[in-house]
């Protein structure tokens, strides 16, 4: 089966660091996106990792372990306007398809 | 700036319409996607096309069917709309193979929030 799974909700403070984690089951792999959410709004994209390692990205970073089936989505001095879904998601081999998770809502609070 | 259209931003119908999605990319993309999206339930894969003329289905295709007569546009038809058909509706767009150095994943839509009741 296919299976992508993260946590439902996540609070952090103004100026802290988060870390989104994810873990994947999917039948084919070609590379893992994190997309960012807001309310009322289209994901629009974060990163893409196809490699095992850290990629950064200002004061956003995404992690990869293929053979852990794991990401992780991590966002420095956090500011209100990140309070958003963000969302993990697999890329099928082939490249066409890609399967979502069901988002992880961060609320940053004051 | 490059864009995803969606043709309605909201959209109320009744049970047993026939309802037209319409979406519409300037990126000369291969790829479209049609998704809808669920509180708890996230993105899910309604079809995909890769080219003009060809589909294929996603997970959920029940209930709907695509077109893609030309390049830029992907068109999404729900044949007889029910009340579970009530959704947000994504159509997204990406390049025919995503290299690891291009970076830029899918494009999206607005969204169209379709009610049926």
């Amino acid at each position: 089966g296919q299976n992508i799974d993260q946590p439902t909700e996540m609070t952090a403070t103004e100026g802290a660091i988060v870390q989104i984690n994810c873990t994947y089951q999917t039948s084919g792999f070609n590379g893992l996106f994190w997309y960012q959410q807001h309310a009322g709004e289209a994901p629009t994209f974060l990163s893409y990792n196809v490699l095992d390692g850290l990629e950064e990205k200002g004061r956003f970073s995404s992690f990869l372990s293929r053979s852990k089936g794991y990401s992780y989505l991590l966002l420095k001095e956090l500011q209100m306007k990140d309070s958003a879904s963000y969302l993990c998601a697999v890329l099928h081999t082939g490249g066409f398809k890609t399967i979502f998770g069901a988002g992880t809502r961060l609320f940053v609070k004051a | 700036d490059v864009k995803v259209t969606q043709s309605s931003r909201y959209l109320v119908k009744r049970t047993g319409e026939k309802v037209f999605l319409e979406c519409v990319q300037d990126m000369d993309h291969e790829n479209m996607f049609w998704y809808r999206q669920d509180p708890g339930l996230g993105l899910r894969l309604i079809y995909f096309s890769y080219d003009v003329k060809m589909k294929e289905k996603g997970d959920i295709p029940e209930g709907y069917s695509v077109s893609r007569e030309k390049k830029e546009r992907f068109s999404l038809i729900l044949e007889s709309a029910s009340t579970n058909q009530t959704s947000m509706y994504l159509c997204a767009s990406s390049p025919q193979i995503l290299e690891p150095e291009a970076n830029y994943g899918y494009t999206f839509g607005s969204g169209t929030r379709l009610t049926v009741v």
